[in-house]
């Protein structure tokens, strides 16, 4: 299947830091990309949808100026949390809706990034 | 509207038996419906899905069960084995950008 991966895969940082996510398709193009928080033991909740070369589309209740997604390429999203604060410590997901002729509904999941905000 | 409910919460099963996780919806304008497992610390891994114009799935031993009058579909794992323990998410989409709507989760446990 398709491959999505996610760097890092764990980072701890201090808070008011600013850390960057990113997320790539590896051997698809995506033209579309979600990101995700998720909380232990709860299930996904989506922060934005992002379309390469467009602004991206948050939820209700995400701050854009906090979460920073850039969408620069079809196979390269990153999200950069903002000046990170200890409630900001979560498991992030990214993933990725194919445009090809592989399963063109499938979202494509990547491995997670725990970050931890001290 | 937009909810998807999804049943049990969590689920232990004895190896060799079936699990059977249940999840209903509201909103009659979701035409896909996938199952994801994940496990402790990974993203979630599509499983299965299935659209609103057939009644079953089956890939080696899991099936999706559909019933669109109900507006309930439902994920068997028939022989479960201990290595299917894990969170299982039924999600439901809709519209061009097919943004899933995910169930609660359903935490299973196979016992040995």
């Amino acid at each position: 299947g398709a491959v999505v991966s996610q760097h890092p895969s764990r980072v701890i940082c201090k808070s008011g830091t600013s850390v960057k996510i990113e997320c790539r398709s590896l051997d698809f193009q995506a033209t579309t990309m979600f990101w995700y928080r998720q909380f232990p033991k709860k299930s996904l909740m989506l922060m934005a949808t992002s379309n390469e070369g467009s602004k991206a589309t948050y939820e209700q209740g995400v701050e854009k100026d906090k979460f920073l997604i850039n969408h620069a390429s079809l196979t390269l999203s990153t999200l950069t949390v903002t000046s990170a604060h200890p409630e900001d410590s979560s498991f992030y997901i990214c993933s990725a809706r194919s445009t090809g002729t592989r399963g063109f509904n499938e979202q494509f999941f990547g491995p997670g990034t725990r970050l931890t905000v001290l | 509207q937009q909810q998807v409910k999804q049943s049990p919460q969590s689920l232990i099963v004895q190896k060799g038996g079936i699990s059977i996780i249940n999840c209903a919806y509201e909103n009659t304008a979701f035409d896909y419906f996938p199952w994801y497992q994940q496990f402790p610390g990974k993203g979630p891994a599509l499983l299965i899905a299935i659209r609103p114009d057939v009644s079953e799935k089956k890939e080696g031993r899991f099936t999706i069960s559909f019933n669109k009058s109900a507006k309930q579909f439902s994920l068997h794992i028939m022989d479960s084995q201990p290595g299917d323990s894990a969170t299982y998410f039924c999600a439901a989409a809709a519209g061009s950008n097919y943004q899933l709507i995910w169930g609660a989760g359903t935490k299973l446990i196979i016992k040995p």
